[in-house]
Parts: structure tokens; C-alpha cells; sequence
């Protein structure tokens, strides 16, 4: 069984490109997480999905930000018009519906010039 | 509102030895639940231990237990026999809302950092 993995690993952008990120969740994991880290902070929710329904988006989730999972499966985070205030770690998590544990993906590492 | 604290930026332990790591919590919900995660250089969160509002005993996985003082509002991380591995990030967090609600996303804390000296 693998784990949760997220693509790319690093990305640098210039500001006002869009990007997009990718997470692959544990496969039998109906419940998916996008959580923002930026530097000397703890994670902060931004978006979660149970299966292909996006149930709750953070006011952190600006119009600029937008989260998919088309099939129930894997899960994409696009920003448009990347700002420098973007740059952060961006981690994925899942888990299924009669477990506690969120199990975290590697991360993506943004970073906005 | 929910909140998670903690107090120790940092820390140094000597190999071998034992350290806590140190995570309050602030919660109008009687149910909830507490988790510690390790955060290597790499940036990965790797899940340690959890503890439920309702378990009668304080988790324990291998080398790590957590000392849960519910009146206290406390959930501390007991490492003990400190391996030079363990250096790394440390986050307290904190499901948010009742176990099967909405959601049920994490509040995390700042982290403590913890080094371990040969």
C-alpha cells in the first residue's frame, strides 16, 4: 500500500502564473484534504472533499484558488494569477471514513517571484 | 473557537534521553479528538500518536506516549529514548468538531523543534 503522494515536489513560478498541483490519495481513502503551510507555521485547512464532493472550502480559499476531484480519486488545487503571498508548502491528506488519522502527502513546495 | 498552543519553539535533548513536548488545547466540544505529527526537513507530516476525549488511558506507540490531562487541557508528547532521527519539527493538532461531523479538519499548532544531540 502506498501512501499519499503529491506532484510536483517543488515549483517555482513567476507572479500572475497559474499553477496547478496534484495529490494522490491512499486508494481506498474516501475523505481528502488540501492544508497550506507557510514558514514557521502549523498547517492551516484550506479545502476537503468526501469522495468527488467538495463539502468545505476555508475563507483562506480565495476566488484565485480552485480544487477538484473529478473521479473520487485523485484531487487538483489550481491557482490562478499566483501572488508572492502564495508561496508556501501545500499538503494533501486523506483518510477513509472509519478512521480518525489523516495520513499527509510529501507536500509541494511553491514558490512565488 | 478551537484552539492548539504551544509554548516551546524549540528544544535540545541529549541522545537517549527522555523529552516532552508540550501542547494545550482550547475546545467547547466534548468530543474531540488530539494528534501529534512529526515534520522532518523534508516536510512530509508524519503521523505519531492519538488520543480520543473519551479514552480512559493515555496513548502510548513504541517510544512515544502522550500524557493527556483533560482538566488541565493539556495532551503532551513523551519521547522517550531520544534518537538523533527524532530531530525534526513537532505539531500538536486537534480534530475540529465531533468524530463523524462534516469534516473534521485538523487546527494545528506552531510546532516545536526539537534537536537531538549526540
Amino acid at each position: 500500500d502506498t501512501g499519499v503522494s503529491q506532484d510536483p515536489r517543488h515549483k517555482i513560478t513567476k507572479r500572475g502564473q497559474n499553477v496547478t498541483f496534484r495529490c494522490d490519495p491512499i486508494s481506498e481513502h474516501n475523505r481528502l484534504y488540501w492544508y497550506r503551510q507557510t514558514l514557521g507555521q502549523g498547517p492551516e485547512f484550506l479545502t476537503y472533499f468526501q469522495n468527488e464532493a467538495q463539502l468545505e472550502k476555508s475563507r483562506l480559499l480565495s476566488d484565485r484558488f480552485s480544487a477538484e476531484r473529478p473521479k473520487g480519486s485523485f484531487s487538483t488545487l489550481e491557482i490562478q494569477r499566483t501572488e508572492q503571498g502564495d508561496s508556501a508548502m501545500y499538503l494533501c491528506a486523506s483518510r477513509t471514513s472509519g478512521e480518525e488519522t489523516q495520513y499527509f502527502g510529501p507536500g509541494t513546495r511553491l514558490l512565488v517571484l | 473557537a478551537q484552539k492548539i498552543t504551544q509554548t516551546q519553539p524549540g528544544m535540545f535533548v541529549q541522545e537517549k534521553e527522555a523529552v516532552t513536548l508540550d501542547c494545550t488545547y482550547d475546545t467547547s466540544d466534548p468530543s474531540y479528538g488530539l494528534f501529534w505529527y512529526k515534520q522532518p526537513s523534508s516536510g512530509e507530516m508524519i503521523f505519531l500518536i492519538y488520543q480520543g476525549s473519551y479514552d480512559q488511558q493515555n496513548a502510548t506507540e513504541g517510544r512515544y506516549s502522550l500524557n493527556f490531562q483533560k482538566a488541565r487541557k493539556s495532551a503532551n508528547l513523551v519521547i522517550s529514548a531520544s534518537q538523533l532521527g527524532d530531530s525534526a519539527m513537532y505539531f500538536c493538532a486537534m480534530r475540529e468538531g465531533p468524530y463523524g461531523g462534516a469534516t473534521n479538519k485538523l487546527i494545528f499548532g506552531t510546532g516545536t523543534l526539537l534537536a537531538v544531540q549526540p
